[in-house]
């Protein structure tokens, strides 16, 4: 079975700090995720990652980068965290076959404050 | 994107068949229709998919309308740990960047 690991699942920092969100994926997959899920609104990508190096925006980039130096690990930075960045933030990863599903982790639960 | 519909909750009583519906009338030709689950507390989890043809797997299986206006997400048994929020997404299969669009879904709940 596909295995989406992300780092943490709850996580509490402060306004203004930097905050490092890690998945880690063991299919070899080339395509990864990250949305945010919030009561409402449902899940909206971030940003996505075709492969290594590579990077797209998705629906809502603002405050986020992102980084893929390794192919299992996608990395969602939160360059100065704000309380309107407070979400459930979830990774996903799917082979490069676009009509196959995507796997997703358990999400991390993060709280701004 | 085209978009789904789906009612916002159903019921069900355990071990029997649920079938939940959903409604994608703007659904083009590439379009593949994916429906995953979300159990609390968790990551959306995939069920199953397809295009065309009716699909089975050991989850669930997906009857897909002849002119593809609509499908239908068939639980043989519900079980109480089938009690989730399902989504039923189209995903464009040729040239597309991947992106799920998720609605508001459909509240299952099983009573015992």
């Amino acid at each position: 079975d596909v295995k989406v690991t992300q780092s943490s699942r709850y996580l509490v920092k402060r306004t203004g700090e930097k905050v490092f969100l890690e998945c880690v994926q063991d299919m070899d997959h080339e395509n990864m995720f990250w949305y945010r899920q919030d009561p409402g609104l449902g899940l909206r990508l971030i940003y996505f990652s075709y492969d290594v190096k590579m990077k797209e925006k998705g629906d809502i980039p603002e405050g986020y980068s992102v980084s893929r130096e390794k192919k299992e690990r996608f990395s969602l930075i939160l360059e100065s965290a704000s309380t309107n960045q407070t979400s459930m933030y979830l990774c996903a990863s799917r082979n490069l076959n676009s009509n196959q599903p995507q796997h997703f982790g358990d999400g991390t639960r993060l709280s701004i404050l | 994107d085209a978009k789904t519909t789906q009612p916002n909750s159903m019921e069900s009583n355990e071990e029997e068949p649920v079938h939940l519906p959903c409604n994608h009338s703007t659904i083009s030709g590439t379009d593949y229709i994916h429906w995953y689950r979300q159990l609390p507390s968790q990551g959306p989890e995939y069920v199953i998919h397809g295009l065309t043809s009716n699909v089975n797997n050991r989850m669930a299986s997906l009857a897909i309308a002849e002119d593809r206006k609509s499908s239908t997400l068939i639980l043989h048994r519900a079980t109480l740990r089938d009690a989730a929020v399902y989504y039923c997404i189209l995903s464009r299969g040729s040239g597309n960047t991947g992106k799920l669009i998720f609605g508001q879904g459909t509240t299952l709940q099983v009573k015992p």
